[in-house]
């Protein structure tokens, strides 16, 4: 069984939908990451978690420790938010999810 | 500017040629760690180091030595380079608190590497 599990695989919506992706993990963790990866393209951070919720922009990460879920929301989304969206948890070392590759219909 | 720098961006090898992939920080991060990216199988960590002189192996750590001399730099070596080495090498980086690694995640632009 993986450790990061991220749900759904594959997501495509419309323009202005609210977009969640979900986590769940099955470690220990000190803290939680969301990445963002455009097509061929390079990896960049969104956010750090390791309680509650953030908030930047039209992105918004909650985390549930007792759970060991968190989810990633994109509100308004746009064509322009087309990525690979990449959860990874970390103790010793980091562990990534596989990913949720998410297209945005204009 | 400041960041993960990683060298070189693409590179084509024979099998059983040797190379170095180069990855330099000037952060001041302890975590620095190698992965690679292949299709359908997201990241996976090859090696990762906790500090200078201290090394320990991800999940797929075979065909692949590291070693960690400075705080800046953690190259990657590929000593006999084979067609399942073929892959996008990302390295990253990350500061620590108190011993907790609660930094955020810094990564480099990518190693394309293709072996023939």
């Amino acid at each position: 069984k993986n450790e990061v599990e991220q749900s759904p695989q594959n997501l495509t919506a419309q323009e202005g939908e609210f977009i969640t992706i979900n986590c769940s993990y099955s470690v220990g963790i000190s803290a939680l990451h969301w990445l963002q990866q455009h097509p061929g393209g390079g990896i960049v951070s969104l956010f750090m978690l390791s309680s509650g919720k953030k908030k930047h922009g039209r992105l918004i990460a909650t985390i549930n420790i007792q759970e060991k879920h968190s989810s990633l929301h994109i509100t308004a989304s746009h064509p322009r938010d087309s990525a690979v969206y990449i959860c990874a948890v970390r103790d010793d070392k980091i562990i990534f999810g596989k990913g949720t590759r998410l297209h945005i219909l204009p | 500017n400041a960041g993960v720098t990683q060298t070189p961006k693409f590179q084509v090898l024979k099998t059983g040629q040797s190379m170095t992939l180069q990855c330099a920080q000037d952060m001041n991060h302890e975590y620095m760690s190698w992965y690679r990216q292949d299709p359908g199988m997201g990241l996976r960590l090859i090696h990762y180091s906790v500090g200078a002189g201290i090394t320990d192996q991800g999940e797929v750590p075979n065909g692949y030595n590291v070693s960690r001399s400075t705080t800046e730099d953690f190259p990657l070596r590929l000593l006999s380079a084979a067609p399942s080495q073929t892959s996008v090498y990302f390295c990253a980086s990350s500061s620590s608190l108190g011993g907790l690694y609660t930094g955020e995640l810094f990564f480099g632009e990518g190693s394309r590497l293709t072996v023939l």
